[in-house]
């Protein structure tokens, strides 16, 4: 199946710094979405994003699926921006395949 | 709007004894549903995905079972739980389409004593 790596495994800020989480994937993909899980678990939708770049606020996300990775650009970081950040994509077999995600802590 | 819901949030259950997690959605039809866990140490294991009412595919072998009695109903079961299952459980749903995006529920946290 595809497999998904996602760097770096941990990431510790001070508030107001910029920051920019990658992820690679082994094959083609119909979709990659960027999550957020806060501390309290909850995996927050940041970004639906199989190509090109999005905007939302302070965060960016850039695919280039012909040479298969994506960006996720958190500026200006907050201390809510803690927690975890995963990588989904979905590929041939259509099922979505999970990176080990990236561990962010703002401090203030 | 579309809507996942899953319960209980948080679950303590001793070895040998059954489990019942209900994962629903509400506001679309004929979803594809998922299981993931994650164990301590971050990633998200797929367990179980249905395209359909009483489709089940299992991606890893163990002491779980899914079922899908109606089709915005999702339940994970087991009938003697073991230590091992103890875990953060997410239920998630997508329209039937590669190109659709991925929505969770808010989990349930199990430990197994």
């Amino acid at each position: 199946g595809i497999q998904v790596e996602q760097s770096p495994p941990d990431l510790i800020l001070q508030e107001g710094a910029n920051s920019t989480l990658r992820c690679n994937f082994s094959d083609s993909v119909n979709n990659l979405q960027w999550f957020h899980q806060n501390p309290w678990g909850q995996l927050i939708n940041l970004f639906y994003i199989p190509s090109g770049t999005k905007q939302n606020g302070r965060l960016s996300a850039t695919t280039v699926a012909t040479e298969r990775y994506s960006l996720l650009y958190i500026s200006s970081s907050q201390t809510t921006d803690s927690g975890v950040y995963f990588c989904a994509v979905v590929g041939g077999s259509y099922i979505p395949t999970f990176g080990r995600g990236t561990s962010l802590i703002v401090h203030p | 709007s579309q809507t996942i819901h899953q319960w209980p949030a948080t679950l303590v259950q001793p070895v040998g004894s059954p489990l019942s997690l209900e994962c629903t959605v509400e506001g679309t039809s004929n979803p594809n549903l998922y299981w993931y866990r994650q164990a301590a140490g971050r990633g998200l294991q797929l367990l179980f995905y249905s395209v359909g009412i009483g489709q089940i595919s299992s991606e890893v072998p163990q002491n779980l079972s899914a079922s899908r009695p109606q089709d915005r109903q999702f339940i994970l079961s087991s009938k003697k739980l073991l230590l091992s299952d103890s875990g953060f459980y997410l239920c998630a749903w997508s329209v039937p389409s590669p190109l659709s995006p991925l929505h969770f529920g808010n989990g349930t946290r199990l430990t197994v004593t």
